[in-house]
């Protein structure tokens, strides 16, 4: 099984940078991912690790560590359209996906 | 637009009642899934389904049945809804199979409310 832990709340400033972070245990390991929800929609897929290092996509930018178990969102020059549910998810040998239970943003003015 | 197509939207449910909440997808994925949403607990995996014809269970299957009979449709039923079944549900697809991202292309949600 998985077990996924993220912070529950953070708040920035618009056009601040933010880092969400996020440490699995797993029992079989197949790829990181991060999907972005905001409030009343559903989750959209923001990006996609397999191997340790940065991915990088525009404004947001995910870390991986497979031998800490921890990945880490960036998200640079916030914008107010950016306060959001950000969900770290790991897939496992089998495929499936398990979530945390997502770390809420709020972007201030 | 393609996607992930699933009814009702919300529905207010009688506990001991039976319901069907329907999924359909348009992308020709493989594999499908259903997830309940519960504050302060994320998206927990009720049952999936990796091709037509198969399914399987999640991290929280008990009270819920699906069924795989095409590409298509994956319909989730309650057949004796309890008030712990309030949530909203949600209705996911992907390509399948072990090569790439696969990511999980999300239906719009379902509200339900078990009284």
């Amino acid at each position: 099984g998985q077990n996924i832990d993220q912070p529950t709340e953070m708040t920035a400033t618009e056009g601040a940078i933010v880092q969400i972070n996020c440490t699995y245990q797993t029992s079989g390991f197949n790829g990181l991912f991060w999907y972005q929800q905001h409030a009343g929609e559903a989750p959209t897929f923001l990006s996609y690790n397999v191997l340790d290092g940065l991915e990088e996509k525009g404004r947001f930018s995910s870390f991986l560590s497979r031998s800490k178990g921890y990945s880490y969102l960036l998200l640079k020059e916030l914008q107010m359209k950016d306060s959001a549910s950000y969900l770290c998810a790991v897939r496992d040998s089998d495929y499936k996906l398990s979530f945390g239970a997502g770390t809420t943003v709020t972007v201030r003015a | 637009t393609a996607g992930i197509t699933q009814a009702p939207t919300s529905q207010i449910l009688a506990a001991g009642r039976s319901m069907t909440q329907r999924c359909t997808q348009d992308m020709r994925h493989n594999a499908m899934y259903w997830y309940r949403q519960d504050l302060g607990l994320g998206l927990r995996l009720i049952h999936y389904s990796n091709t037509a014809g198969t399914t399987g269970k999640g991290e929280v299957p008990d009270g819920y049945s699906v069924s795989r009979a095409n590409t298509d449709d994956f319909p989730l039923t309650l057949a004796s809804a309890v008030p712990s079944q309030t949530s909203v549900y949600f209705c996911a697809s992907s390509p399948g199979g072990p090569s790439g991202a696969n990511v999980l292309t999300f239906g719009a949600g379902s509200r339900l409310t078990v009284l």
